[in-house]
């Protein structure tokens, strides 16, 4: 069975502090993956969209950049955190395009607090 | 500008009652809408997804209704329970954007005994 590992589940970083959080997907092969963001208060805002390594999309313009070094890896980064950079990050992969189902898998979540 | 309003931020309704959450979009044209179950501070988990030239789905307690004409999706879940109180998010994929999925910010239901 597939599964989607995330990690830290918390962290807490001063401003001006880099970034690397880690998604990992097993059990399946070329994911779609995702970053999204969930502010207090607000809905999930897709970050990044990856549809294979290298290919990474970005949503909008902001302090945070993508990596997929691996098939089913996914790292979203920061070289300097700012306060607004606080929130719920989540990582999630979905089948590709040519499989009709496209439900969406998520992981834990990570609580950054900048500070 | 491209909008996805679930009309209630928070629902509050008896067990037993049934629960009906609104999802309405502006300017998208779907190939799939979706829902989902976020428990706090967890990641949400898939429902239901129904496609554009579908009218109706249902799973158990659950059915989700999607009028592209009305541009609105609704999704019910009947004989609610307390263990049904979570926040549901209404989701879409675009036909112009296959893969990216979009999300609104979510209705928090509560069901009290």
């Amino acid at each position: 069975s597939q599964t989607i590992h995330q990690w830290p589940a918390t962290l807490v970083q001063p401003v001006g502090s880099p970034l690397s959080l880690e998604c990992t997907v097993e059990g399946t092969s070329n994911p779609n993956l995702y970053w999204y963001r969930q502010a207090a208060g607000r809905g999930l805002q897709l970050l990044f969209y990856s549809v294979g390594i290298g290919q990474i999309s970005s949503e909008v313009p902001q302090n945070l950049s993508a990596s997929r070094p691996q098939d089913r890896q996914f790292i979203l980064s920061s070289k300097k955190l700012l306060l607004s950079d606080s929130g719920f990050y989540l990582c999630a992969w979905s089948l590709a395009l040519t499989v009709r189902n496209t439900e969406a898998f998520f992981g834990q979540g990570t609580r950054l607090t900048v500070v | 500008s491209q909008k996805i309003e679930q009309n209630s931020e928070a629902l509050n309704i008896q067990e037993g009652k049934t629960a009906t959450l609104t999802c309405n979009y502006t300017n998208y044209s779907p190939a799939y809408l979706q829902w989902y179950r976020q428990d706090p501070g967890r990641g949400p988990v898939f429902l239901l997804l129904i496609r554009e030239n579908e009218k109706e789905k249902r799973k158990e307690r659950l059915k989700v209704t999607f009028d592209t004409t009305l541009k609105q999706s609704l999704f019910h879940i009947t004989a609610s329970q307390p263990a049904d109180s979570a926040t549901y998010l209404c989701a879409l994929e675009s036909r112009s954007t296959l893969g990216r999925l979009y999300f609104g910010r979510g209705t928090q239901l509560t069901v009290w005994p």
